[in-house]
Parts: C-alpha cells; sequence; structure tokens
C-alpha cells in the first residue's frame, strides 16, 4: 500500500485555469506539508499542517490555497495559473512536529502551465 | 536565514566510494538527513544523524558531521548503478520553526 499517495501524476493545463492536486497518507501521521520543486531540482516547502491547523505558510501567492479536510488529506488548489507555476509538486508526511521530523514524500505531480 | 548548499554533480566510477559534501548555517541544527531522489520518484530517506554525533554507519552509507565547520558528508561505499539519484542534504534546527531546509541537491551518475 502506498504511504503518501497523491494525484494527479501528471497535470497539464492552460494558463488562467484553475486546479486542484489531492493527497493522502495513510502512515496515521499528524503533520503533512507540500514542497514545490523547480526545474533546477531546488526544493522549497510552501505549507505545513498539523492535526488539520496551518503552521507553516511561506510566502506564497494568495493562488495557492491548501485545505486539509481530515488530517490524512491535504489538498492543494492553484487558483489563475501562471507559466512560473510549472514544477513539480510534492506531497509529504511525518509523524508530528518535532526536532527530528522524517519525512514521507509521494511521488510528484508534475504541473506544466502552456 | 538557513541555508544549505551542496555541489550540483558527481561522478564516479562503479565500486569506487563516492562522497557527497554538504555545508549548512544553522548552528543550531539538531538533526541532519539525507535524502534520495531517483528519477520520477519522491525523496526518500537515507539516513539521519544527531547533531551531537560525528559519524553514523549504516551499511554501505557512512555520515560525518563535523560540527565546528558546519560540514556533512555522505559516503557511499562500492557504488552500484542504483546508486544514480539526486542526494538531499537537510536540517532542522530550533530556529527553523518545524521547517526542514534542503540543499540544492548532488546529481550522482555512476560510469562502468
Amino acid at each position: 500500500d502506498t504511504a503518501v499517495s497523491q494525484t494527479p501524476k501528471y497535470l497539464v493545463t492552460q494558463m488562467g485555469n484553475d486546479k486542484s492536486i489531492k493527497c493522502e497518507q495513510n502512515l496515521g501521521h499528524d503533520t503533512m506539508y507540500w514542497y514545490k520543486q523547480d526545474s533546477k531540482k531546488f526544493l522549497k516547502i510552501m505549507f505545513s499542517y498539523n492535526n488539520k491547523e496551518l503552521i507553516i505558510n511561506e510566502t506564497v501567492p494568495n493562488r495557492f490555497s491548501p485545505k486539509s479536510p481530515d488530517k490524512a488529506h491535504l489538498n492543494l488548489h492553484i487558483n489563475s495559473l501562471e507559466l512560473g507555476d510549472s514544477a513539480v509538486y510534492f506531497c509529504a508526511s511525518s509523524q508530528d512536529i518535532s526536532t527530528n521530523e522524517k519525512l514521507f514524500f509521494g511521488s510528484g505531480t508534475q504541473l506544466s502551465v502552456l | 536565514g538557513e541555508d544549505v548548499e551542496q555541489s550540483l554533480f558527481l561522478s564516479v566510477r562503479e565500486g569506487d566510494s563516492s562522497v557527497i559534501n554538504c555545508t549548512y548555517t544553522d548552528s543550531s541544527s539538531t538533526y541532519l538527513y539525507w535524502y534520495k531522489q531517483e528519477p520520477g520518484a519522491g525523496l526518500q530517506l537515507l539516513t539521519y544523524i544527531f547533531s551531537n554525533m560525528d559519524m553514523k554507519q549504516d551499511q554501505r552509507l557512512t555520515v560525518l558531521l563535523n560540527k565546528k565547520d558546519k560540514h556533512l558528508s555522505l559516503r557511499i561505499a562500492d557504488t552500484q548503478t542504483g546508486d544514480s539519484a539526486i542526494y538531499f542534504c537537510a536540517e532542522i534546527g530550533h530556529s527553523s520553526a518545524s521547517k526542514i531546509i534542503f540543499g540544492s541537491g548532488t546529481r550522482l551518475s555512476i560510469r562502468p
């Protein structure tokens, strides 16, 4: 069974559209994350939720809105997509907020904005 | 702010040892990590070290930490083709607000 699963794996869309990426973890973890990986493989945290509560919100445009309906799910909705949003988006989870957070990653969603 | 730096590329011959280096700036780092990313996949935790340790060995992997110089390295003994991947160094510290900071990744390629 996949521990952290995200859908879709590939997402190709036009500029200006609104899209969502879904993430689910079956590890019983309390904390979930969204990371963005650019074309140079640089990985940057976007959001973090702990027990459905937002705890990290980096300087991400308001067009990005995470939603956590329960602690096993963290979805990412993106409004008015722009060319610069093209990247691979990774969902991840960890047991909790602690000083030793071992992250478990999903396999990524490759978003291409045309 | 916190910063983690790595060289971008490393090429080694199959069977040799690979040494991937990383430097970080956050002196309050408590844990340091090495993650591996294979093509088309997410990152996978390889190993980690607590900041009060100098060395940790796990089969073919050896992690060395020089806290004074804020330098972390990952040595892979007897490098195999399956070790081809991008290796990310990461750290978490008291000043990170429960946020793990990743380096830019080192792409390891193996030549026959």
